[in-house]
């Protein structure tokens, strides 16, 4: 069974950089068929997909992100990150990872998700 | 991008009872439509994909309907353990897109 964590800084400066890591456990993101992605929530608000990353590099991101958010992976260590720049108190949420693609249909539901961690965006 | 307005916000209901839950899309998703069930501090997880499926290891008690634009997930005889919130998401355009969830709360 697939586990992912989120792990990184839980407090960010306006205007920095955000960045965080999955670890993913029980599946290989090498040669996976699947796209790992990345979702946030908001507080007080809907949940927000963000972008999907397939391991040989075809990336899908939220264009309401306007270009600020990148996802990469590491297959060596198993993980893919998020980095989001120019951050403001808007981007205050809890983000999550998650399994949310195949290479063949790149579009689907998220089969499993990592327990989220809240970022805090403030000076 | 695809709107998901989900009702009711908050739904009261015993334990035991039956509880139907309703997710409508803006615009026609077909049956590229999930659903999932979140409690504080854990992983959201996957219920029902393709409007009517249930995942590996989700009790029969859960159940998708569809209706053009309008879903619903539907769970007979709550248990304890299903008090929780849920969301429907659409995966049928780009961006994917959530709506609000539902909190279902004991009575």
């Amino acid at each position: 069974q697939v586990q992912l964590e989120e792990s990184g800084p839980r407090l960010v400066k306006p205007s920095e950089t955000l960045t965080l890591t999955c670890t993913v456990s029980g599946d290989s993101i090498h040669n996976s068929p699947f796209y790992w992605g990345w979702i946030r929530q908001s507080p007080g608000k809907g949940l927000e997909w963000l972008g999907s990353l397939f391991y040989s590099g075809t990336n899908y991101y939220n264009p309401s992100l306007r270009g600020r958010v990148s996802i990469s992976a590491d297959t060596v260590k198993n993980q893919f990150s998020l980095t989001l720049t120019s951050v403001t108190a808007a981007d205050t949420a809890v983000y999550y990872c998650g399994r949310d693609g195949l290479k063949v249909v790149p579009l689907t539901q998220v089969d499993s998700w990592g327990q989220g961690v809240l970022v805090t965006v403030s000076s | 991008e695809v709107v998901m307005t989900q009702s009711p916000a908050t739904l009261s209901v015993s334990p035991g009872q039956r509880a139907t839950l309703s997710c409508r899309a803006s615009q026609s998703v077909g049956t590229n439509l999930a659903w999932y069930q979140h409690k504080p501090g854990q992983a959201p997880r996957l219920l029902i994909y393709g409007a009517f499926t249930r995942a590996a290891g989700i009790p029969v008690r859960f159940s998708g309907g569809a209706s053009g634009t309008e879903f619903t997930l539907t769970i007979t005889r709550l248990d304890s353990e299903d008090f929780a919130v849920y969301f429907c998401q659409q995966y049928n355009d780009w961006p994917r897109t959530f709506g609000q969830g539902t909190n279902v709360e004991i009575k």
